[in-house]
């Protein structure tokens, strides 16, 4: 089946500092990646849709220059927490389709924790 | 306004049973549903779909079924093993638009 990669799978940084995780697709072409974001107990949240070559579509509320986000390739996608903040700390998870109504093929997620 | 909803946000089930997850929802332009798995610090994994056009979906030990009638759908895991125990989100889509989750049902199966 259809293999995501996403990393780093844990990382643990100060305070004011940007993180940058990866999504790749491993074995085929994703036109579409999503990223979203887990609370705990809560359901996944969808953070923002990014296309190849296109700039990323973001959800209400999810501020777009704190969270950047980089479709460079149609295997690889980036998600860059700038300046972040210990209530930035929570499990972000990547996503990834052929195409639009195929299932999703998920990344393994990212632990981030915000000292 | 949650569209997808999970009710119970927790079941336990003997080993050797019948494990049911419910779901429901309320955007009947829902066509394409799905259920995913989740354990601890993993990402969630895809684990069975269904279309609107069909009511049944059977893969192995798990089935999917739809009433769209009802806007409800069921997971049936049977039977259930200790390494069933995670969290299943059941998902929703309406033509190309975003998966919409639900907020999870925490299973637990009894050795």
């Amino acid at each position: 089946g259809a293999v995501v990669s996403q990393h780093p799978s844990r990382v643990i940084c100060k305070s004011g500092t940007s993180v940058k995780i990866e999504c790749r697709s491993l074995d085929f072409q994703a036109t579409t990646m999503f990223w979203y974001r887990q609370f705990p107990k809560k359901s996944l949240m969808l953070m923002a849709t990014s296309n190849e070559g296109s700039k990323a579509t973001y959800e209400q509320g999810v501020e777009k220059d704190k969270f950047l986000i980089n479709h460079a390739s149609l295997t690889l996608s980036t998600l860059t927490v700038t300046s972040a903040h210990p209530e930035d700390s929570s499990f972000y998870i990547c996503s990834a389709s052929k195409d639009s109504n195929e299932k999703l093929f998920f990344g393994s997620g990212t632990q981030l924790s915000v000292l | 306004d949650q569209q997808v909803k999970q009710n119970s946000p927790s079941l336990s089930v003997q080993e050797g049973r019948i494990s049911i997850l419910n779901c429901d929802y309320t955007n009947s332009m829902f066509d394409y549903f799905l259920w995913y798995k989740k354990y601890p610090a993993e990402g969630p994994t895809f684990l069975i779909s269904i279309s609107s056009i069909k009511d049944k979906n059977e893969d192995g030990r798990f089935t999917v079924f739809l009433n769209k009638s009802a806007k409800h759908l069921s997971l049936h895991i049977v039977p259930s093993q200790p390494g069933d125990s995670a969290v299943y989100f059941c998902a929703a889509s309406a033509g190309n638009e975003k998966l919409t989750f639900g907020t999870g049902t925490r299973l637990t199966i009894i050795p």
